[in-house]
């Protein structure tokens, strides 16, 4: 299997701009999780799907960020605008989810977001 | 509410020298935990899970883990670490494999 794949691995955009990240969970796998990486903050779960309808957003930041699954093998978070603060690592990872028995999350390698 | 504190940010240990990584929760039920590993440029690969049983659980790459519910913690262990072991390594604690909450890492440095 492929594993997780992101895309793009590196994004540098300026503030104000549209950006979008997108997920290809692994094949099979009905559960998504979008996560944000700092050095302040650490690894945060921002929104998480299963069989494509958000379950929980509480983590999302603001109205700025968005999130979608249009279907089980495509995902994008949406930052718009961009802020400086937003500059990140952004991890996508999924899980299969199973008679409501959830199993472990396998995670991408990231995209590293720079917001100038 | 729950969370993880890992009080070590970075450890610097010898190759061949034994390893201990902290990790202490605050969680309002039985606990789920888990130990991942992150190495540079990669996403977070999980080590090891406690759910329940025996608190001593084993993981890959010759790690295991403790549970001692009396002092809420976790901690990571290996007997003899390798230089491959330098990474980044995060406690995590939840109601299942779900919205995880993580601590904010411990890297650990491998020296010759």
């Amino acid at each position: 299997d492929a594993g997780v794949i992101q895309s793009p691995r590196h994004e540098v955009t300026e503030m104000g701009q549209e950006v979008t990240l997108r997920c290809k969970p692994i094949s099979g796998h009905n559960s998504l999780f979008w996560y944000r990486q700092t050095m302040m903050r650490g690894l945060e779960l921002l929104i998480y799907f299963n069989n494509n309808v958000p379950i929980d957003d509480s983590g999302m930041p603001e109205d700025r960020f968005s999130a979608k699954m249009p279907n089980a093998s495509f995902s994008t978070l949406k930052i718009q605008p961009s802020e400086p603060r937003d500059s990140a690592v952004y991890f996508c990872a999924s899980s299969a989810r199973t008679s409501g028995v959830e199993y472990e999350q396998y995670f991408g390698p990231g995209t590293r977001l720079t917001v100038t | 509410a729950q969370s993880v504190t890992q009080p070590d940010i970075h450890i610097t240990v010898s190759e061949g020298a034994s390893l201990e990584l902290r990790c202490n929760y605050s969680y309002g039920a039985t606990p789920y935990l888990f130990w991942y590993v992150q190495s540079p440029g990669q996403g977070l690969q999980l080590l090891l899970k406690y759910f329940s049983g025996d608190t001593l659980v084993q993981g890959i790459k010759g790690f295991e883990a403790e549970f001692k519910r009396s002092q809420s913690s976790f901690n990571l262990r290996k007997p003899s670490v390798h230089w491959s072991d330098a990474a980044e390594y995060f406690c995590a604690v939840g109601p299942g494999y779900s919205t995880l909450t993580f601590g904010k890492g411990t890297m650990l440095l491998v020296s010759p």
